[in-house]
């Protein structure tokens, strides 16, 4: 099956310092990808969509200029939190679907602490 | 509007069978997920049903009823390791997966 791979998988970062955060589609070409957040013991939440080449689309309620997300390649997003701060600290998905696919296959996760 | 409905957390023996339920309201319904998420870990793909009607995959099946907006995911067998949260999403017309807050599934031997 399909394989997206994240990177890193953990980071700690001091409050005020920004973290990047890649996610790639190893074995297909990823039209669509797109960006969850999750805290503990709740569901995932849509921070973001991005569409090769294209601005993302940002849900209600995320902030755009601190979670600075790039599609650059068919193969590769990244999310960027800027200033980062106590309450950024979750768990960050990202998932990706082929221009052909209907499934989104999911990368396992970046896990993001601010101290 | 949109909205997704399933039990916050179920309890099951090993070797036993367990349903998971979705209620879903979705405009533009474009299908319907299920994931299965260990804790600490990303969501992986079980199943996905656009027509109505039952499709197995092994020890795990997933029905789907569009007319009444309804899911289910039946786990046969049970085993220890299927303890984790089954996560049921719809998909709508613009392939935005709607996400239901998950149910958590806990084996006992």
């Amino acid at each position: 099956g399909a394989v997206v791979s994240q990177h890193p998988s953990r980071v700690i970062c001091k409050s005020g310092t920004s973290v990047k955060i890649e996610c790639r589609s190893l074995d297909f070409q990823a039209t669509t990808m797109f960006w969850y957040r999750q805290f503990p013991k709740q569901s995932l939440m849509l921070m973001a969509t991005s569409n090769e080449g294209s601005k993302a689309t940002y849900e209600q309620g995320v902030e755009k200029d601190k979670f600075l997300i790039n599609h650059a390649s068919l193969t590769l997003s990244t999310l960027t939190v800027t200033s980062a701060h106590p309450e950024d600290s979750s768990f960050y998905i990202c998932s990706a679907r082929s221009l052909s696919g209907y499934e989104q296959y999911f990368g396992p996760g970046t896990r993001l602490t601010v101290t | 509007g949109q909205n997704i409905d399933q039990p916050t957390e179920m309890t099951a023996t090993e070797g036993a069978i367990v349903q998971i339920n979705c209620t879903y309201q979705t405009s533009g319904f474009n299908g319907l997920f299920w994931y299965q998420q260990h804790a600490g870990e990303a969501p992986t793909f079980l199943s996905y049903n656009v027509l109505d009607g039952l499709e197995e995959k092994g020890r795990f099946s997933s029905f789907l009823s569009r007319s009444k907006g309804y899911s289910y995911l039946l786990l046969k067998e049970l085993q220890m390791k299927d303890s984790a949260s089954y996560l049921c999403a719809s998909q709508d017309s613009n392939y935005q997966l709607i996400w239901g807050a998950g149910t958590k599934l806990i084996i006992k031997p």
